[in-house]
């Protein structure tokens, strides 16, 4: 089992949707990144988180530290999100160097 | 502001064939990693750097050799090439340890290779 799982692997939506994209982790953090990878491969950074709730325009980030999940939200989606969200995780015991990351949610915005 | 830049952006090599991919961060970070992304799982750590003169290595370091001469620069060496390492690598870049809360990253385009 991987210490990162992220659901769903893939979404579909229709532009002006909401997105839910979820991530549970099974290991002690002290931080919880959401990055974007669009395609042709770039990676940026979305949210660093490790309590309650963060914003960013339409983006909004959760976190419950007890249940040991998080959620990236998209409200009003548009074809221009559509990309790989990738959960990563650290700052455990022994890893304030390290990130595990998951798989990553494939999300297609349609018109 | 370039950020964290990565050369090349695609390399196919001959099995056996040495090769470096560059990273270089301008931002003055004193931490920079190497990641390979592979289908169907999550970014791996291959080795990792907290300043100049100090690496570590990740989850996955065999085949590869890092040095950090410089704050700016930390080059991924692939010492004999396999298939096996085909992927795509990325280095990233952050002003301390990524499992530190408010240290965001900094991630290169990425290098995708192919190792025939």
């Amino acid at each position: 089992k991987n210490e990162v799982e992220q659901s769903p692997q893939n979404l579909t939506a229709q532009e002006g949707e909401f997105i839910t994209i979820n991530c549970s982790y099974s290991v002690g953090i002290s931080a919880l990144h959401w990055l974007q990878q669009h395609p042709g491969g770039g990676i940026v950074s979305l949210f660093m988180l490790s309590s309650g709730k963060k914003k960013h325009g339409r983006l909004i980030a959760t976190i419950n530290i007890q249940e040991k999940h998080s959620s990236l939200h998209i409200t009003a989606s548009h074809p221009r999100d559509s990309a790989v969200y990738i959960c990563a995780v650290g700052g455990g015991a022994g890893t304030a160097s390290k990130l595990t990351f998951g798989t990553g949610t494939r999300l297609q915005v349609t018109l | 502001n370039a950020g964290v830049t990565q050369t090349p952006k695609f390399q196919v090599l001959k099995t056996g064939q040495s090769m470096t991919l560059q990273c270089a961060q301008d931002m003055n970070h004193e931490y920079m990693s190497w990641y390979r992304q592979d289908p169907g799982m999550g970014l791996r750590l291959i080795h990792y750097s907290v300043g100049a003169g100090i690496t570590d290595q990740g989850e996955v370091p065999n085949g590869y050799n890092v040095s950090r001469s410089t704050t700016e620069d930390f080059p991924l060496r692939l010492l004999s090439a396999a298939p096996s390492q085909t992927s795509v690598y990325f280095c990233a870049s952050s002003y301390s340890g990524l499992g530190v809360l408010s240290t965001e990253a900094f991630f290169g385009q990425g290098t995708r290779l192919t190792v025939v």
